[in-house]
């Protein structure tokens, strides 16, 4: 089945620090993978994907993830850490298998803390 | 203009009443999904429409029943709250075959 992980339920970090937001995956066959991130009081809001291609990706705001095969990993990174980074932060998995195609699975969220 | 509209963006009802919430989009897609958002939990999927005359059950469908009125709209119905289906609704719309969900801001939706 497909599946990610999002090992911590919450990270803290200083501004201005590097943060990482850790994700891992179980799927069959090539994983599309996303990261949303959601303010309070907000929908989700898309960050960035890997489909194919270079393994790190950058998206919105800053971030970049970077995809390991190996390690069957998707972690979001960001050199410098903001206070407005503050936010729950999910990761996702499409599903590319026939019967249920385009589904997305989701982690259980991760709590962004960025301290001044 | 939001992209994807939820109404109402609260509510509080009643154990045993019925209840539907709204989604409209103007973003042209196709395919049009409904979440379930629980503290720890993160998002569920509770059902979703690929096209107006598809219709699928995810993995929380029980307790809930759907209906795609037109490419833009669709909507989840409670037919009798019950007080564990207290929680946050999405809505959400995706177009491509590689594509990213774009949500609605969310319905939130207490049961007494």
């Amino acid at each position: 089945a497909q599946s990610v992980a999002q090992p911590e339920d919450q990270v803290n970090v200083a501004e201005g620090n590097p943060l990482t937001v850790k994700c891992t995956y179980s799927v069959s066959g090539n994983p599309y993978l996303f990261w949303y991130v959601q303010y309070p009081n907000r929908g989700l809001q898309f960050l960035l994907k890997y489909i194919t291609g270079d393994n790190l990706v950058k998206g919105s705001y800053g971030f970049e993830a970077e995809f390991n095969k190996s390690q069957t990993s998707f972690h979001l990174k960001k050199p410098s850490a903001l206070v407005s980074d503050s936010a729950l932060y999910f990761c996702a998995v499409r599903d590319i298998r026939g019967s249920t195609l385009g589904r997305l699975y989701f982690g259980r969220g991760t709590q962004l803390t960025v301290w001044p | 203009d939001a992209d994807v509209t939820q109404t109402p963006r609260n509510r509080i009802t009643k154990t045993g009443k019925r209840i539907m919430l709204e989604c409209s989009q103007t973003k042209g897609h196709d395919r049009m999904y409904w979440y379930r958002q629980d503290p720890g939990l993160g998002l569920r999927l509770i059902y979703y429409s690929f096209d107006v005359k598809d219709i699928n059950k995810g993995e929380i469908s029980d307790g809930y029943s759907v209906s795609r009125q037109a490419q833009a709209k669709f909507s989840l119905s409670l037919e009798s709250a019950i007080p564990n289906q207290t929680a946050l609704y999405f809505c959400a719309t995706a177009g491509s075959n590689t594509g990213e969900l774009f949500f609605g801001e969310g319905s939130r939706l207490t049961v007494l």
